[in-house]
Order: structure tokens, then sequence, then C-alpha cells
């Protein structure tokens, strides 16, 4: 049982290109993340998709864009990447985010990303 | 605007002592709030939930309480290890739309625990 994977781990990119992290899960959650983790700023909300077929922004969603291709996998674009994108990116899951729901995240192991 | 703040600078202590960290969030009412441990070079890993009508909740060595009053978190760590050395965070939950509830990440407290 993997939980949340994320790929890739590691990667370095010039200003401007363009790139995609992949995250999946398997544990059968309706509800996915992408934060971004930078020194003394904590986790902060890129995008979330609360159950398939829909996406919504979080609070740090400008030069981001998110597919939900499935049920288990939630992808984030950067288009054009920019040195300010430098960070840790983290996928989470979880089973909901409505109502009562009080579900803990199922983080993935993070993807180390420089822009140069 | 909401905020959460918890100390960003590290907390040293003695093997076997209580390690007690901080959570204060202001500007909401959360319902709900979550503690996490995370590892250097890992992911956060889910301990403790707390909800806004219980005072206290407890896990092994691991206690939480959550004074809505004072809108204040506490996490206490008795007998400490060595091994309890990691960042803490804390995430209240955050009603962002009808359809959801979001956690809020505090920055984190670094606990180094010393045999």
């Amino acid at each position: 049982n993997a939980g949340v994977t994320q790929t890739p781990k590691f990667q370095v990119l010039k200003t401007g290109q363009s790139m995609t992290l992949q995250c999946a899960q398997d544990m059968n959650h309706n509800s996915m993340y992408w934060y971004r983790q930078d020194p003394g700023m904590g986790l902060r909300l890129i995008y979330y998709s609360a159950s398939e077929g829909t996406t919504d922004k979080g609070e740090v969603p400008n030069g981001y864009n998110v597919s939900r291709l499935n049920k288990r996998e939630f992808s984030l674009r950067l288009e054009s990447a920019a040195p300010s994108q430098t960070s840790v990116y983290f996928c989470a899951s979880s089973y909901g985010t409505g109502g009562s729901s009080t579900g803990e995240l199922f983080f993935g192991e993070g993807s180390r990303l420089t822009v140069l | 605007s909401q905020k959460i703040e918890q100390n960003s600078e590290a907390l040293n202590i003695q093997e076997g002592k209580t390690a007690t960290l901080t959570c204060n969030y202001t500007n909401y009412s959360p319902a709900y709030l979550q503690w996490y441990r995370q590892d250097p070079g890992r992911g956060p890993v889910f301990l403790l939930l707390i909800r806004e009508n219980e005072k206290e909740k407890r896990k092994e060595r691991l206690k939480v309480t959550f004074d809505t009053t004072l809108k204040q978190s506490l996490f206490h760590i008795t007998a400490s290890q060595p091994a309890d050395s990691a960042t803490y965070l804390c995430a209240p939950r955050v009603r962002v739309s009808n359809a959801g509830n979001m956690l809020t990440f505090g920055g984190g407290t670094r606990l180094m625990v010393k045999p």
C-alpha cells in the first residue's frame, strides 16, 4: 500500500520552462490537494479537488494549473516557471472535505523544485 | 485576515521532560484543529484531531487542548524521547465554501529532545 506517490522528487528548471508534477493515491480518497512549503511560511494551499471532476483555487493559485485526471490522480502544472516558484510541493489526499468531514490529510513525500 | 501562529524558534528540552507547543489563531473560529508531525525531508503525518466542543484529547504520550476563548491549542508530549524530535504543525479548519472545509497550516515549531 503506497499511499500518496509524487513524481518527480527533485527537479531543476530554468525560468520560463514548463513542467507537471504528478500525484497518485491508492486509498480511494475523494479529495486531493496541492500545497507548497517555504521556510517560515508553513504549508500553503495551491489548488484542491474536493471530488473527481472538480477543482478549486486555494490560497496561492497564481502561476499554476491542475487536472484531476481520475479519482486516483491529481497533477499540478507550471506553465512558465518563475524563481518565486522554487519550493517544496506536497500532494495530499483525504476521504472528504465537505460538511462535517474532519478527514485527516495523507501527504506524499514532496517534490523539491528549483527554478533558476 | 486569518492568522495562525506557532513559535518559530526551536524548542529544546531534555529527555524525559514534557514538551509543550503552542498554536494561536486569530480572526476565525475553527470547528476543529489537527496536529501533524513532519520529519526533515518528509511529508507531514497526522497525529491528533480535537473538536471545538472538546477541551482535551489524549493519545498515548500526546495530549492536545483546545481553548476557543483564548483561540489557542496546546500540544504536549510527556516523557519526551529523542525520537520525538521533529517539526510539529497545527492545522485549524477553515471553511472556504459551502462545499469544502480546508486545513490551514501554521509554520510549525521544531522540537529537539536531547538525551
